[in-house]
């Protein structure tokens, strides 16, 4: 079982643009949560999806967007980049328990 | 609203001495309480949890918490230190979901740096 897995896992973008992350689920788990974690911060929940649909969400602006594809895996897209969304993003799979996270891309915005 | 407050930023100790992580916790609910350790460069991996069973909880590599609900406290120990322990420790309660069956959004504490000095 290959775990988390998240692509990729360093990019550097520029102001105003835009990025998507990629995450592949544990084998068989069907809900995705993504993560924002700043630098000597503790990660905070950005929004979480459940048979392809957005199920929570965190306090992050409409800026992030995420899609679940039929198969678990997931996307975070982020428009306008703003130097403060430089963050390790991660991805945490779960099956009704135990969240199991991904190394994590670590996103820097120049 | 759920919340956790890790008491110490950073903490070092020598190695073969005992560990202390404090963490207390603000829940309206019946809280489901982790720990969750992460080294550099790499992803968080679970210690243990509480999901109101034992109030002691043992979970890997030697550590364990006790909730102590009239302290709202979940405090990770271990024994003795060993270097490989040195690594970034999160408290973090989860909130709960509305949906059965599905883990609900976690809610990490800021982080305790665990340095141990040889």
């Amino acid at each position: 079982d290959a775990g988390v897995t998240q692509s990729p896992t360093h990019l550097i973008k520029t102001r105003g643009q835009q990025v998507t992350l990629r995450c592949s689920p544990k084998s068989g788990h069907d809900t995705v949560s993504w993560y924002q974690q700043a630098l000597g911060q503790g990660p905070q929940f950005i929004f979480q999806y459940y048979e392809e649909e957005e199920r929570q969400r965190g306090n992050f602006p409409d800026r992030f967007s995420g899609h679940q594809f039929p198969n678990y895996s997931s996307e975070l897209n982020v428009n306008a980049l703003l130097l403060g969304d430089s963050a390790l993003y991660l991805c945490a799979s779960s099956l009704g328990g135990e969240a199991f996270f991904g190394q994590g891309t670590r996103l820097t915005v120049v | 609203a759920q919340s956790v407050t890790q008491l110490d930023s950073h903490v070092s100790v020598s190695e073969g001495t005992p560990v202390l992580l404090r963490c207390n916790y603000s829940s309206s609910y019946s809280p489901s309480l982790f720990w969750y350790v992460q080294h550099p460069n790499k992803g968080l991996q679970l210690l243990l949890k509480y999901t109101s069973a034992a109030t002691l909880v043992k979970g890997i590599n030697g550590f364990e918490a006790e909730f102590k609900k009239s302290e709202t406290s979940f405090h990770l120990t271990k024994p003795s230190a060993h270097m490989s322990d040195a690594a970034e420790y999160f408290c973090v309660v989860s909130d709960p979901t509305l949906f059965s069956g599905n883990t609900g959004k976690l809610i990490f504490g800021q982080g305790t740096t665990l340095q141990v000095k040889p």
